[in-house]
């Protein structure tokens, strides 16, 4: 595998589950990021992961839920959705900040649809 | 309040010419910005960037082009090819260390017609 992989590509979910989503990266990243898309909405950043510790919290709410085992992993928990929260889930990889290498690479995402 | 504002959702342009893409932001302390091309049921992938100490930056077919002084960038590709037809996402990040941040525009739809 190469590049970065997210798992599953598409989940529908009832309000009361519980499930995770998992993201890898092969690029030798040191910085991991959630984002959301919604239909007609820019990207919105989610959680931002540096040499493991997250760096931000973009204001989520508390039922999602970002685990980083490794520089490597990335989850993104989730519990009580509400319907609004069905939408595109990306995940990126970077270079720490303090490189200088801003790119950020995306996997293809979670199709993610809360009934 | 939408920082990077890509204005045309949509674009279409003839095979073999010039396509222009357009994007505007608001936030002066932007200095790093980013363009990225997203086919269906994949994620955006990435194109070219520039710092803003430079005012152009070329790799290839493509072409950004930065106007500080009018918030200002903009994507050209050329000559464009029917594996062009994508949206693209202008982007923009503040590169001091502890803000890992990249704001996003909502996309221009590119098509290509063979």
């Amino acid at each position: 595998e190469t590049g970065v992989t997210q798992t599953p590509r598409h989940l529908v979910m009832g309000m009361t589950n519980k499930k995770s989503l998992k993201c890898e990266q092969h690029l030798g990243h040191n910085a991991m990021y959630w984002y959301k898309q919604s239909a007609k909405k820019p990207l919105e950043l989610m959680f931002v992961y540096n040499f493991k510790e997250q760096t931000e919290n973009n204001s989520v709410p508390s039922r999602f839920s970002p685990e980083c085992p490794n520089s490597s992993h990335l989850f993104l928990h989730l519990h009580t959705l509400q319907p609004e929260d069905s939408a595109l889930y990306l995940c990126a990889s970077s270079q720490d900040v303090a490189s200088g290498r801003y790119e950020q690479y995306f996997g293809p995402g979670t199709r993610l649809t809360v009934t | 309040d939408q920082q990077v504002k890509q204005n045309s959702p949509s674009l279409s342009v003839q095979e073999g010419r010039i396509s222009i893409l357009n994007c505007d932001y608001t936030n002066s302390m932007f200095d790093y910005f980013l363009w990225y091309k997203k086919y269906p049921a994949e994620g955006p992938t990435f194109l070219i960037s520039i710092s803003s100490i430079k005012d152009k930056n070329e790799d290839g077919r493509f072409t950004v082009f930065l106007n500080k002084s009018a918030k200002h960038l903009s994507l050209h590709i050329v000559p464009s090819q029917p594996g062009d037809s994508a949206v693209y996402f202008c982007a923009a990040f503040i590169s001091n260390f502890g803000n890992e941040k990249l704001t996003f525009g909502t996309g221009t739809r590119l098509t290509i017609i063979p």
